[in-house]
């Protein structure tokens, strides 16, 4: 079954703290991106990959990292969280980067709050 | 301004009713148009696809695309009480493979 794994789903942390978020996918997609998703703003892409080793910047990537060292994983990092990261996150992977042909798969979502 | 715009809702109907989803957006760049159903404590998953203007049917949903006047427009016939989610519309900048997210219209259906 094709799927898009993150975890974990729901975490409670402390300002500070760091933390990871893992996503993994099964579908060989050479396309994986993070979104987090706010009332009012709606989906808003953090990182985005086009490859192994290859990263790029969405539109809201200050405080977020992430790493492309294999095909399938594209963790999110959040070296210092602070409460203003208190939302609902999003992985997702495609084929390849172009949207118009693709289908975007997402993951079921990671709830984190910092407080 | 945001690029695609998107009334929040709720919208709240009984079941059997004809929906109509809607959003409007800003830039003439946007070749491509998608919706994307979103279900409580779920990812969003792809649930239509249209090119440039006009419809596209696919068994009890419509979408519909009017580039004249930059809107987009999602209709669900004999509604259920399953169809009860969040109803995000997208669109496409072919020049920069970026896809663009409304906020999401939020539809309960009532048995």
């Amino acid at each position: 079954e094709a799927q898009v794994t993150q975890n974990p789903r729901y975490l409670i942390t402390v300002t500070g703290k760091k933390l990871t978020v893992t996503c993994s996918q099964n579908m060989n997609h050479e396309y994986m991106s993070w979104y987090r998703q706010d009332p009012g703003l709606g989906l808003r892409q953090i990182y985005y990959s086009m490859n192994v080793e290859v990263t790029d910047k969405g539109d809201v990537p200050e405080g977020y990292k992430v790493s492309r060292k294999e095909k399938r994983n594209f963790p999110l990092i959040l070296e210092s969280p602070s409460p203003n990261q208190t939302s609902l996150y999003f992985c997702a992977s495609s084929p390849t980067r172009e949207a118009a042909r693709n289908t975007i798969y997402f993951g079921e979502g990671s709830w984190l709050t910092v407080v | 301004q945001k690029e695609v715009e998107q009334d929040p809702g709720p919208l709240s109907v009984p079941e059997g009713a004809i929906v109509s989803l809607n959003c409007t957006y800003s830039n003439s760049a946007f070749q491509y148009f998608m919706w994307y159903r979103q279900y409580s404590r779920k990812g969003p998953e792809l649930l239509m696809y249209t090119y440039s203007s006009g419809n596209k049917e696919d068994g009890r949903f419509t979408a519909q695309v009017d580039k004249s006047s930059k809107y987009i427009s999602l209709f669900i016939r004999d509604s259920q009480p399953s169809d009860s989610a969040t109803y995000l519309c997208a669109a496409v900048n072919t020049g920069f493979q970026k896809l663009v997210f409304g906020t999401g219209t939020r539809l309960l259906v009532s048995p």
